[in-house]
C-alpha cells in the first residue's frame, strides 16, 4: 500500500540552527500539505501545494519558515533560524484531488529545539 | 475564525464499555472527518461525512454529522484496548477544502 514518506523521523537541534524536513507524497497525488502539531493540540496547516504552486500559506511564519515543491512531487520544509517554540511534530499529507477530502498523512518528523 | 472544540479531552474506560466523543463548532463545514492518531505516528482517516444528518458505521464505530453541519459525534460500542488513541475531528471549508482540526480526545481503554 502506498504511503507518504517523511524524513528524518526525529531531529534535535539547537536554537538559531537551520533544519529541513523532507516529504515524498503518494505517487500521483497533486496536493501536498505541511502541518505542525504541538503537543496536546491538533495539527495546524502551515502550507498547501497544488502541484508546484502554493495555494495557502496563511499560517506559515514566513520570516523563518520556507517550503518548496519544485517539480510538483516531493517537498522540503525549512526553518531558519529554529526557535524553542518550534518544537513540535511536523506532518506531511497528500491527497489525489484538489478538494483534499481524503488526506493521507505521513509518520511525521518530531523536532526538538534546545 | 473556524474553531472545533472536542470533548471530553481525556477518557479512561474499561474494556466493553460504550463511549461517545463530541466535536462542536459555531461554523458550518463542507465536510467533517474523524482521524485516529497513535503516539509518534501521523493521523489515520477513519471516516468522512459530508451531508447534514449523515450517519456512518464502521464496525463498532458510529459517526454522525449534525443536521446543520456544525457538529459531529463518534460513538464506540464495546470498546477494546486496540481503540486506545487520540481521536481528532477535522472540518473542511473553502475552495481547497482546508482542514481545521480540533485538539482531540485522548482515549484509554483498559483490559
Amino acid at each position: 500500500e502506498a504511503e507518504v514518506a517523511q524524513s528524518p523521523r526525529y531531529k534535535i537541534t539547537e536554537k538559531s540552527q537551520a533544519v529541513a524536513f523532507w516529504c515524498d507524497p503518494i505517487s500521483g497525488h497533486a496536493t501536498l500539505y505541511w502541518y505542525r502539531q504541538i503537543l496536546g493540540q491538533g495539527p495546524e496547516l502551515l502550507v498547501q501545494f497544488q502541484d508546484e504552486s502554493v495555494v495557502d500559506d496563511s499560517q506559515l511564519p514566513k520570516d523563518r519558515f520556507s517550503a518548496e515543491r519544485l517539480k510538483g512531487v516531493d517537498s522540503t520544509l525549512k526553518i531558519q533560524p529554529a526557535e524553542l517554540g518550534d518544537s513540535a511534530m511536523y506532518l506531511c499529507a497528500s491527497s489525489i484531488d484538489r478538494g483534499g477530502e481524503t488526506q493521507y498523512f505521513g509518520p511525521g518528523t518530531r523536532l526538538l529545539v534546545l | 475564525t473556524q474553531l472545533l472544540e472536542q470533548s471530553p479531552q481525556f477518557l479512561s474506560i474499561q474494556e466493553g464499555e460504550n463511549l461517545t466523543v463530541y466535536c462542536n463548532s459555531s461554523s458550518v463545514f463542507s465536510s467533517l472527518q474523524w482521524y485516529r492518531q497513535e503516539p509518534g505516528e501521523g493521523p489515520v482517516l477513519l471516516v468522512t461525512v459530508v451531508t447534514g444528518g449523515e450517519v456512518k458505521k464502521l464496525k463498532r464505530l458510529t459517526f454522525q454529522f449534525g443536521d446543520a453541519r456544525k457538529d459531529s459525534s463518534l460513538h464506540i460500542t464495546a470498546a477494546q484496548p486496540g481503540d486506545t488513541g487520540l481521536y481528532l475531528c477535522a472540518g473542511g471549508w473553502g475552495g481547497y477544502n482546508k482542514l481545521i482540526f480540533g485538539a482531540g480526545t485522548r482515549l484509554a481503554v483498559h483490559p
